[in-house]
């Protein structure tokens, strides 16, 4: 079974600019979460979304959105990027939602904002 | 609210040595406890969790982990490590009833021959 795909690996973008960085979860797995990852301040929630819905949202500012579609591919959208937003994004995908399920992480999204 | 600390930032170990990586966590509910590893360069897969029962979980690559109530704790050992365990530790709580899981800020193993 193919494992957590995120795409794209590496991105550099300059101040202002917006991303989208999309995720494909495990066949099967309803439930995507999106975590920051950053050497100061280590795994950082973002946001779940099972079954379309956001379940939770972690504590960022709104320019940090998601999405999810109905094949549960989720996409996360930074707009007016920050050089503060230079970071690992991953996302983590399981069964059902994140509380008592293992994660499974993908490799993640490194993201430079110049 | 929860929280998680990880006691030590980084732990230099010689090989064939025992490891404890510490996990400290606070919550005014039941809780849910996860150990994850991550590899240069890799997401994080997970280790070990403990969701309820027996409070020894055993995990994989000869990892274990205790889940002390009364302390808190939910501390991973290892009696001993090798070269490929060098990456970053990650202990991560989630609740019943909760809406997402928090991770520590990590502690890296670094095992020396």
């Amino acid at each position: 079974k193919a494992g957590v795909t995120q795409t794209p690996r590496y991105l550099i973008k300059t101040r202002g600019q917006q991303v989208t960085l999309s995720c494909s979860p495990i066949s099967g797995h309803r439930s995507v979460s999106w975590y920051q990852q950053t050497p100061g301040q280590g795994l950082q929630f973002l946001f779940e979304y099972f079954s379309e819905t956001q379940r939770n949202k972690g504590n960022f500012p709104g320019r940090f959105s998601g999405r999810q579609f109905s094949n549960s591919r989720s996409e996360m959208n930074v707009s007016t990027l920050e050089l503060g937003d230079s970071a690992l994004y991953l996302c983590a995908s399981s069964l059902a939602p994140a509380t008592q399920e293992t994660q499974y992480f993908g490799p993640g999204t490194r993201l430079l904002v110049l | 609210a929860q929280s998680v600390t990880q006691l030590d930032s980084q732990v230099p170990v010689f090989e064939e040595a025992p490891v404890e990586l510490r996990c400290n966590y606070s919550s005014s509910v039941s809780v849910y406890l996860f150990w994850y590893v991550q590899y240069p360069n890799q997401g994080l897969q997970l280790l070990l969790k403990y969701l309820s029962g027996s409070t020894l979980v055993k995990g994989i690559n000869g990892f274990e982990a205790e889940f002390n109530k009364s302390q808190t704790s939910f501390h991973l050992r290892k009696p001993s490590v090798h070269i490929s365990d060098t990456a970053e530790y990650f202990c991560a709580v989630s609740s019943t009833g909760g809406f997402k899981t928090i991770f520590g800020a990590g502690t890296r193993l670094f095992v020396k021959a």
